[in-house]
């Protein structure tokens, strides 16, 4: 299974641009990357998904390398709600032809009033 | 609030004891998955059901089995319990069979295994 690289932690100031890296060199074709957040105390939160293009929604941009071995998320201002553990996971085919997340350990992301 | 819900919230037990938990999707998400959170792993993915159906499988232990039923929820059985069990089970539901959607998340049941 491709796995994804992540610096364990971030901090950002409130109100500045975050980009939270991501490494995911062993990469295949058919793999999706997903980004999901957990806020202290909850379950894990969908963020953005993409493949080859990037990508944007109301909660941030996703931009991924040409060789999509790595990718970014960017959140475009950050808010003390943003603070969070990201994980940046691979969607990967098993054998029946079927999708797992494939989740790393994710970066903590502090923000700085 | 995802509109996932799990119960119970916490779950304190021996080892050797065998625990259910359960989950209950968002209205009309036919997707189940269950996933294990612990301190030094991160979130493991266990099982996933579609429609009744089991869908995809990661790392669960033979210990552990899931079902979802025709009202679309799940449970996840836990037995002969041992300490490396104690941790975070989250379920997470979405309407479709696919994991590239977006997937909901429950706020999790807290095992703890003495």
């Amino acid at each position: 299974d491709a796995k994804t690289t992540q610096p364990n932690s971030m901090e950002s100031n409130e109100e500045e641009p975050v980009h939270l890296p991501c490494n995911h060199s062993t990469i295949s074709g058919t793999d999706y990357i997903h980004w999901y957040r957990q806020l202290p105390s909850q379950g894990p939160e969908y963020v953005i998904h993409g493949l080859t293009s990037n990508v944007n929604n109301r909660m941030a941009s996703l931009a991924i390398a040409e060789d999509r071995k790595s990718s970014t998320l960017i959140l475009h201002r950050a808010t003390l709600r943003d603070a969070a553990v990201y994980y940046c996971i691979l969607t990967s085919l098993n054998a029946g032809n079927n999708r797992k997340l494939i989740w790393g350990l994710g970066t903590s992301l502090a923000v700085n009033p | 609030d995802s509109g996932v819900t799990q119960t119970p919230k916490h779950l304190i037990t021996a080892t050797g004891q065998r625990v259910t938990l359960r989950c209950s999707p968002r209205s009309g998400d036919l997707s189940v998955y269950w996933y294990q959170q612990s301190l030094d792993q991160g979130l493991q993915f266990l099982i996933q059901y579609y429609n009744g159906e089991e869908r995809a499988k990661g790392n669960i232990l033979e210990r552990f089995s899931a079902q979802q039923f025709p009202d679309l929820h799940s449970e996840l059985n836990l037995s002969s319990l041992e300490l490396g069990d104690s941790a975070l089970y989250f379920c997470a539901s979405s309407p479709l069979a696919g994991t590239n959607n977006e997937q909901f998340f429950g706020p999790g049941t807290r095992l703890t295994v003495l």
